[in-house]
């Protein structure tokens, strides 16, 4: 099973700060990373796919990078509703595989 | 808009089967996986499956002989079920569609609202 070990595990930070978490698999997962955004009571909502593509709708302050073993999603600069938690997810086609990270939460500073 | 909208028995005992629906609007199943993933109180993420319009199923290794998925096509709509639960398999359960652009793989979205399923005697 590919392990997705995400840091750090809280990132404390004020409003229009640059945030920067981290997302390292075990073992290459090429570039199928994607990066999901999750606030208390609601469901994951997909921020980044393929690594570095955004999705539909998602802010031009998210931004995503990496290949391989490591990956980078960046918040340009901090607003209010970014203070979530933040999960990094794998997909490999053969062996199908699946895995989640286990999530940075970024917090009001 | 696609929206996923997700039912089923929120309180179980232990030993019970859990079964979940998701109900699929605005889209339809071909073209698309299926997914299931629940999420522990306090804790992180974790896949449980998928499935095609078809009924070609793949699994977590760690839930594989208890978990069976299931779609009617019929009803635009896709199920869960996890044998033999104990209070370990208590948590939010979602249902999500996972979508392919030129092979490459593009995500879960849009999520289902979630199910609290609680295991409990």
């Amino acid at each position: 099973e590919i392990l997705l070990t995400q840091s750090p595990d809280t990132l404390s930070l004020s409003p229009g700060e640059r945030a920067t978490l981290s997302c390292r698999a075990s073992q290459s997962v090429g570039t199928s990373l994607t990066w999901y955004q999750q606030k208390p009571g609601q469901p994951p909502r997909l921020l980044i796919a393929a690594a570095s593509s955004r999705a539909s709708g998602v802010p031009a302050r998210f931004s995503g990078s990496g290949s391989e073993t490591d990956f980078t999603l960046t918040i340009s600069s901090l607003e209010p509703e970014d203070f979530a938690v933040y999960y990094c997810q794998q997909r490999t086609s053969w062996p199908p595989s699946l895995t989640f990270g286990g999530g940075t939460k970024v917090e009001i500073k | 808009q696609v929206q996923l909208d997700q039912w089923g028995t929120g309180l179980l005992k232990p030993s019970e089967t859990l079964t979940l629906t998701c109900g699929v609007k605005g889209d339809s199943l071909p073209g698309y996986w299926w997914n299931w993933s629940r999420q522990s109180p306090g804790k992180g993420l974790e896949w449980i499956g998928e499935i095609n319009e078809r009924g070609s199923a793949t699994y977590n290794p760690s839930l594989k002989s208890r978990v069976t998925m299931s779609v009617d096509t019929s009803k635009n709509q896709f199920s869960l079920k996890l044998t033999s639960v104990t209070a370990a398999d208590t948590a939010v359960y979602y249902c999500a569609k996972a979508s392919y652009l030129w092979g490459t793989y593009r995500g879960f979205d849009p999520w289902g609202q979630g199910t609290l399923v609680t295991v409990s005697s």
